[in-house]
């Protein structure tokens, strides 16, 4: 089954407290990319890579980190958390061709 | 760069009634243009897209839109909704021929679905 999973689903972290956000797929995509859902605002592109060790900055990078050192995991770092990233984060996947971006469950962030 | 605004903020309507939300979007360049649905505490899940061709599109679940291009718009219907369509509905955008394939979202509309 085509699958998009991301670790944690849910996670209340404090001030400054690095934490890694996983997302993995079994599809095979190229493309890997993480958005910010916040109240109002839909979502925001954070960072996006186009395949391995290829990444790039997207609408809102800044505070994050993401590497990309083999083709199905794509992590999300927070290196130093602030209650401004306080937001739901997805994953999302596509191939080249297909225009449908997949997007993994989901992970509710809480920096306090 | 693009944009996409989603003209209401909360939608309620009853059961079997029509729901009709509306999307419009500015860019300078042609576009893809998508709707997902994000049911609750789920991921967001493609109902339909219109790349090119027919500006009627049919989607997952009964929903259709129709895509304007005077209009800049891309309103979403569904004649008869059902409980089970109380969900958050994005609509999005793609630049037409580009290798970046961010999609610009709206802000997102609630549907609340009523008996």
């Amino acid at each position: 089954e085509a699958q998009v999973t991301q670790n944690p689903r849910y996670l209340i972290t404090v001030t400054g407290k690095k934490l890694t956000v996983t997302c993995s797929q079994n599809m095979n995509h190229e493309y890997m990319s993480w958005y910010r859902q916040d109240p109002g605002l839909g979502l925001r592109q954070i960072y996006y890579s186009m395949n391995v060790e290829v990444t790039d900055k997207g609408d809102v990078p800044e505070g994050y980190k993401v590497s990309r050192k083999e083709k199905r995991n794509f992590p999300l770092i927070l290196e130093s958390p602030s209650p401004n990233q306080t937001s739901l984060y997805f994953c999302a996947t596509r191939t080249g061709g297909n225009y449908e971006q997949y997007f993994g469950p989901g992970t509710r962030l809480t920096v306090t | 760069a693009q944009s996409v605004t989603q003209l209401d903020s909360q939608v309620p309507v009853f059961e079997e009634a029509p729901v009709e939300l509306r999307c419009n979007y500015s860019s300078s360049v042609s576009v893809y243009l998508f709707w997902y649905v994000q049911y609750p505490n789920q991921g967001l899940q493609l109902l339909l897209k219109y790349l090119s061709g027919s500006t009627l599109v049919k989607g997952i679940n009964g929903f259709e839109a129709e895509f304007n291009k005077s209009q800049t718009s891309f309103h979403l219907r569904k004649p008869s909704v059902h409980i089970s369509d109380t969900a958050e509905y994005f609509c999005a955008v793609r630049k037409r021929g580009s290798n970046d394939y961010k999609l610009s979202f709206g802000a997102g509309t609630t549907v609340t679905v009523r008996a």
